[in-house]
């Protein structure tokens, strides 16, 4: 691995179905992020962790929830998706809190 | 309310000139604003970062500047290329988080 990998790429999900995205990044960062991307808004942060263990939340938190059991890896979860989280989700890292971000590719998810 | 915008219109610029880009923001005091690149399909990259306290920054082709006073930032690509086409994004540091701009969408033709 180098950098910040995501997965799955892209995914359509029913509505009403949970889902996991993917994030690991091997810089050994200590803040990671969950950013949302929608045409003409921005980024805007879902959740956010300062360090392994701990999590925080973002300026749109709603439907959502992560987990930070260890430094490579923060899961971002869908307890159960409705439409409006269409979107593409970008998983970041750094090494402190409003440091220079590291993005991964990026999950194109769309909820029918 | 708090704000940072961006020109929410593409740019297009003709190659070999210089690229402009506006990032102007409202009720935040950061400590610094960086800007980033992103291509269709992919996820920002960092290009610049400048301080409260710098009133410049460069790069190669790119130059950053930061008007703490006018609360903006410009981003300006010299002699610009086909390649330079992308989304340009600016963000600002707020409690220990960074807010985003929308993006600009630059377009340089041939």
């Amino acid at each position: 691995i180098a950098g910040i990998t995501q997965a799955p790429t892209s995914q359509i999900l029913a509505a009403g179905r949970r889902m996991t995205l993917r994030c690991t990044q091997d810089m050994r960062h200590n803040a990671m992020y969950w950013y949302r991307q929608d045409l003409g808004l921005g980024l805007r942060l879902i959740h956010y962790s300062n360090t392994a263990g701990t999590t925080g939340k973002g300026e749109v938190p709603d439907g959502y929830s992560v987990s930070r059991a260890n430094t490579d890896d923060f899961p971002l979860t869908l307890a159960s998706a409705v439409p409006s989280q269409t979107s593409v989700y970008f998983c970041a890292s750094s090494y402190e809190g409003s440091d220079t971000q590291y993005f991964g590719p990026g999950t194109r998810l769309t909820v029918l | 309310s708090q704000k940072i915008e961006q020109n929410s219109e593409a740019l297009n610029i003709q190659e070999g000139k210089t690229a402009t880009l506006t990032c102007n923001y409202t009720n935040y005091s950061p400590a610094y604003l960086q800007w980033y690149r992103q291509d269709p399909g992919r996820g920002p990259v960092f290009l610049l970062l400048i301080r409260e306290n710098e009133k410049e920054k460069r790069k190669e082709r790119l130059k950053v500047t930061f008007d703490t006073t006018l609360k903006q930032s410009l981003f300006h690509i010299t002699a610009s290329q086909p390649a330079d086409s992308a989304t340009y994004l600016c963000a600002l540091n707020s409690n220990y988080q960074l807010i985003w701009g929308a993006g600009t969408k630059l377009i340089i033709k041939p």
